[in-house]
């Protein structure tokens, strides 16, 4: 199947700090990807929804300001956290998609971002 | 509101015992429906979906499930669990007007004894 990878796999902050995740698909182009939070012991919580070359668009809560979503090329999305605090502490999951992969949904293996 | 429950956080299971595990969905059509598994600190892998047709749908690692459109349900099943199975199960629906946007049901964790 279709492989998703995500770089860092765990990032430690201080807070105040920015972090950027990188989520890639490694054997398909990804026309659209997905991005997850989950907290510890709960569900994935969409947070948006980005298409290579537009705008990311925000599940309603989600501070676009706060949470940067680019998605620059077919194989690549990155999501930035912007001046992280401690309650932006969760496990950040992406997926994507394209038409190569029938619509197919395929998950990245998660990026453990905790902010001191 | 549109939701998806699995009423069981938490289920033990003995090695070769069988494993059912509950998803219900609230949605105004049938939505896409689909089951994944997520170990410890990974990503989610997909055991199976269904799109339409057959209610029965045959899925990876001996995993299936069944379609109920009168009990709007999706239960997940395994005849024989093996100690590997250990991990959190998802379920999760894919509205037919809202492609890709996925809303995951809160998971159980299977815990399997010896």
């Amino acid at each position: 199947g279709a492989v998703v990878s995500q770089h860092p796999s765990w990032v430690i902050c201080k807070s105040g700090t920015s972090v950027k995740i990188e989520c890639r698909s490694l054997d398909f182009q990804a026309t659209t990807m997905f991005w997850y939070r989950q907290f510890p012991k709960q569900s994935l919580m969409l947070m948006a929804t980005s298409n290579e070359g537009s705008k990311a668009t925000y599940e309603q809560g989600v501070e676009k300001d706060k949470f940067l979503i680019n998605h620059a090329s077919l194989t690549l999305s990155t999501l930035t956290v912007t001046s992280a605090h401690p309650e932006d502490s969760s496990f950040y999951i992406c997926s994507a998609t394209g038409t190569q992969t029938y619509n197919e949904q395929f998950f990245g293996p998660g990026t453990r971002l905790t902010v001191l | 509101a549109q939701s998806v429950t699995q009423p069981d956080i938490h289920i033990t299971v003995s090695e070769g015992a069988s494993l059912e595990l509950r998803c219900n969905y609230s949605y105004g059509a049938t939505p896409y429906l689909f089951w994944y598994v997520q170990s410890p600190g990974q990503g989610l892998q997909l055991l199976l979906k269904y799109f339409s047709g057959d209610t029965l749908v045959q899925g990876i690692k001996g995993f299936e499930a069944e379609f109920k459109r009168s009990q709007s349900s999706f239960n997940l099943r395994k005849p024989s669990v093996h100690w590997s199975d250990a991990a959190e199960y998802f379920c999760a629906v894919e509205a037919t007007d809202s492609w890709g946007k996925f809303q995951f049901g809160a998971g159980t964790q299977v815990v399997v004894t010896p």
